[in-house]
């Protein structure tokens, strides 16, 4: 198994629909990342949590909330899905500050 | 607040040839540095990392040094494979700030056979 699954890997949705994606870990890290990828922009932080009782908005975290269920758990939510939310969206772990992350295979989401 | 600029792809090199990918950083205190690679339909992989200052991180014949006077991290290579496909991420952790990975763009290299 993945040390970072992420559910679904792809999906495709309408605008207004409330959608969720999901992100377990089997690494044990306390800190969880949700991050979007889109073409020429890189990855821009959505939100993060450095525990369970811990949640921080990321640069981008308008139209998105998150809950972390457990250590293992993260999850995004899109409330009101809009177009311009149509992208790759990564969960990530880390351990510590100077770790590098371990990152899960990625959600496509396509808001129609 | 922090930033990082990388060269601009794509780029296209032909199989043993030299790969370099430029990184430049913006960046509060004293940042760590991180390179990437993200590989079709996967997540992205840590490459290597240098956390201070002359540091140089290598892995699978990739190198970079943290150039602290000219706030680069240039990613190198001296001999790239068809396997060496794939989006370079370069990034930094800046412990002045929000505690967490800041990214660049991303550069798309193709290695032709």
């Amino acid at each position: 198994d993945a040390d970072v699954t992420q559910t679904p890997r792809n999906r495709i949705t309408k605008t207004g629909k409330r959608i969720m994606l999901e992100c377990s870990q089997t690494k044990g890290h306390d800190r969880m990342y949700w991050y979007r990828q889109d073409p020429g922009l890189g990855l821009r932080l959505i939100y993060y949590s450095f525990d369970v009782k811990d949640i921080n908005k990321g640069e981008i975290s308008d139209g998105y909330s998150v809950s972390r269920q457990a250590q293992a758990k993260f999850s995004l939510s899109l409330e009101s899905a809009i177009p311009n939310q149509t992208a790759l969206y990564f969960c990530a772990t880390s351990r510590k500050d100077l770790d590098g992350y371990t990152f899960g295979s990625g959600t496509r989401l396509t808001v129609v | 607040g922090d930033s990082v600029t990388q060269m601009e792809g794509p780029v296209t090199l032909s199989e043993e040839a030299f790969l370099t990918i430029n990184c430049t950083y913006t960046a509060t205190g004293y940042p760590s540095l991180f390179w990437y690679v993200q590989y079709p339909g996967e997540g992205l992989q840590l490459l290597l990392k240098a956390t201070k200052a002359d540091d140089k991180g290598s892995n699978k014949g990739f190198e970079a040094t943290y150039r602290k006077e000219t706030t680069s991290f240039h990613l190198e290579k001296g001999s790239v494979q068809v396997s060496d496909s794939a989006v370079y991420f370069c990034a930094l952790h800046s412990s002045g700030s929000a505690r967490q990975l800041t990214f660049g763009s991303g550069t798309q290299l193709t290695v032709l056979p």
